[in-house]
């Protein structure tokens, strides 16, 4: 059974720095990995797909990379600002179809 | 932009009252899933819908029923609500690619509590 993990769960950083956010999956028979950011009391915003064969995708001052074989995901969020302060989750696709979610990283940013 | 849209951000039953979550998306996607989220357990899959008149479990379906009458709207039914069924449920949307690379789409939840 699929199992997703990020840690830490909670993350603090100065404005400015550049940080790494981890995903790690059990099974390595996976369609695609998604990551999500989420702002409390809402829903989960797209942030980036990478498919299985591929090893990264960029989006602004986002870099998510994709180590199928050793089951590990990064997300890369470069000069952080207070607005990327929220929950970012990670999800798999399996090859059984179910979409699998990690409890999520929650980053604060530091004015 | 897909927009995926539930029709309260927040909902309070009673216990044994019969609830409809409604989820509507303008995308023409496929696939429609069903989960909710509580703090600690992440999120977790209701059910999901690969097709009009269509529906999967997921990893908790105990306690829920689904409804794709429509491919544009599926709907989530708490047949007798429990107070353990106090959550934030979240719809999301896809296409139906046979690459399984379509990304998720999320709408803004609703959260719903039973007394």
């Amino acid at each position: 059974k699929q199992e997703v993990t990020q840690i830490p769960a909670a993350l603090s950083v100065p404005e400015g720095e550049n940080l790494v956010l981890n995903c790690s999956f059990t099974d390595s028979a996976i369609y695609n990995l998604q990551w999500f950011r989420q702002d409390p009391g809402k829903g989960l915003t797209s942030l980036l797909l990478i498919q299985s064969s591929q090893r990264e995708q960029t989006s602004g001052r986002l870099n998510a990379s994709l180590d199928k074989s050793s089951g590990r995901s990064t997300l890369y969020i470069a000069a952080s600002q207070p607005g990327d302060s929220a929950t970012y989750l990670c999800a798999v696709r399996g090859d059984d179809d179910k979409i699998i979610f990690g409890k999520g990283t929650r980053l604060h940013i530091l004015p | 932009d897909v927009k995926v849209t539930q029709s309260s951000r927040y909902l309070v039953k009673r216990t044994g009252e019969k609830v409809f979550l409604e989820c509507v998306q303008d995308m023409d996607h496929e696939n429609m899933f069903w989960y909710r989220q509580d703090p600690g357990l992440g999120l977790r899959l209701i059910y999901f819908s690969y097709d009009v008149k269509m529906k999967e479990k997921g990893d908790i379906p105990e306690g829920y029923s689904v409804s794709r009458e429509k491919k544009e709207r599926f709907s989530l039914i708490l047949e007798s609500a429990s107070t353990n069924q106090t959550s934030m449920y979240l719809c999301a949307s896809s296409l139906g690619d046979r690459s399984y690379n379509s990304p998720l789409h999320f709408g803004n939840g609703t959260r719903l509590t039973v007394t």
